[in-house]
C-alpha cells in the first residue's frame, strides 16, 4: 500500500492565483482530512470528509473548498491564493471507529507571493 | 472536546526514559486521548491512545491518571529518532471535526 499520497510537494502560486492540492489513499479509508501547519505552529484542522459526497468544515475553512466524489480522493481547492495561505499542507485519512488512527501523507509545501 | 496542556520542550538523554506530559483537566467520560509525534517536518504519526485504562505498545507506554485529567507518554529507551514533536490530542473517537492539534511538546534528545 502506498498509505496516503500528496501531489505537489512544492509549489510557489502568485496572489489571486488558483490552484488544487490532489490526496489519494489506498487503504479504504471512510475518513478524510485537510490540515494547515504554519511555521513552528500545530495542525489545524481546514476540511473532513466522513465518506463520499460528505463534506464538512473545520476550524480554518476560509479561502478554500473541498470534494469527495469517491472514497480514494480529496482534493483541496484554493481559488483565490493570499499570503496568508503560505503553509504545509497535510492531508489524513482514518478508518473511523474506536481507534480511528489517522495516517497522514508527506505534506505539500505552498508559498504565495 | 477538551482542551489540552503541554509544555513546549523537554530533553531527555538517549537511553533514558522520555515522559511526556499532558493535562487535560476538562476531559469527558466518552473522549479518548491520542498521542502523535512529527518528525522534522514529515507528516505526523500515530503512536497510541487510550480511554482510562493504561496501554502499552511497540513504540511507547501511555499512563492515564484514574480521574483521566492527566496522561503521561513515555518512551521507554529514547533513541535520537525520538526527536520530534509529541501532540496530545483528546476527543470523542468519532468526532472527526474535532482533530486539530495543539502546538506540542518538542523533545529532545541528546547523545
Amino acid at each position: 500500500n502506498a498509505g496516503v499520497t500528496q501531489t505537489p510537494k512544492f509549489r510557489i502560486l502568485k496572489i489571486g492565483q488558483s490552484m488544487t492540492l490532489q490526496c489519494t489513499q489506498d487503504m479504504n479509508h471512510n475518513y478524510m482530512y485537510w490540515y494547515r501547519q504554519d511555521p513552528g505552529m500545530g495542525l489545524k484542522l481546514i476540511y473532513y470528509s466522513v465518506g463520499a459526497g460528505i463534506t464538512d468544515k473545520g476550524e480554518v475553512p476560509n479561502g478554500y473548498n473541498v470534494s469527495r466524489s469517491t472514497t480514494e480522493d480529496f482534493p483541496l481547492r484554493l481559488e483565490l491564493a493570499a499570503p496568508s495561505q503560505t503553509s504545509v499542507y497535510f492531508c489524513a485519512s482514518s478508518y473511523g471507529g474506536v481507534y480511528n488512527e489517522q495516517f497522514f501523507g508527506p505534506g505539500t509545501r505552498l508559498t504565495v507571493l | 472536546d477538551a482542551k489540552t496542556t503541554q509544555p513546549p520542550s523537554m530533553d531527555c538523554a538517549e537511553g533514558r526514559a522520555a515522559n511526556l506530559p499532558c493535562n487535560h483537566s476538562t476531559i469527558s467520560g466518552n473522549e479518548y486521548v491520542y498521542w502523535y509525534r512529527q518528525i522534522h517536518s514529515q507528516g505526523p504519526q500515530y503512536i497510541i491512545h487510550g480511554l482510562k485504562n493504561n496501554e502499552t505498545n511497540e513504540m511507547a507506554s501511555l499512563i492515564i491518571t484514574e480521574d483521566r485529567k492527566s496522561s503521561t507518554l513515555i518512551l521507554p529507551h529514547a533513541t535520537l529518532r525520538d526527536t520530534a514533536v509529541y501532540y496530545c490530542i483528546v476527543r470523542v473517537f468519532t468526532n472527526a471535526g474535532k482533530s486539530t492539534f495543539g502546538d506540542g511538546t518538542t523533545l529532545t534528545v541528546k547523545p
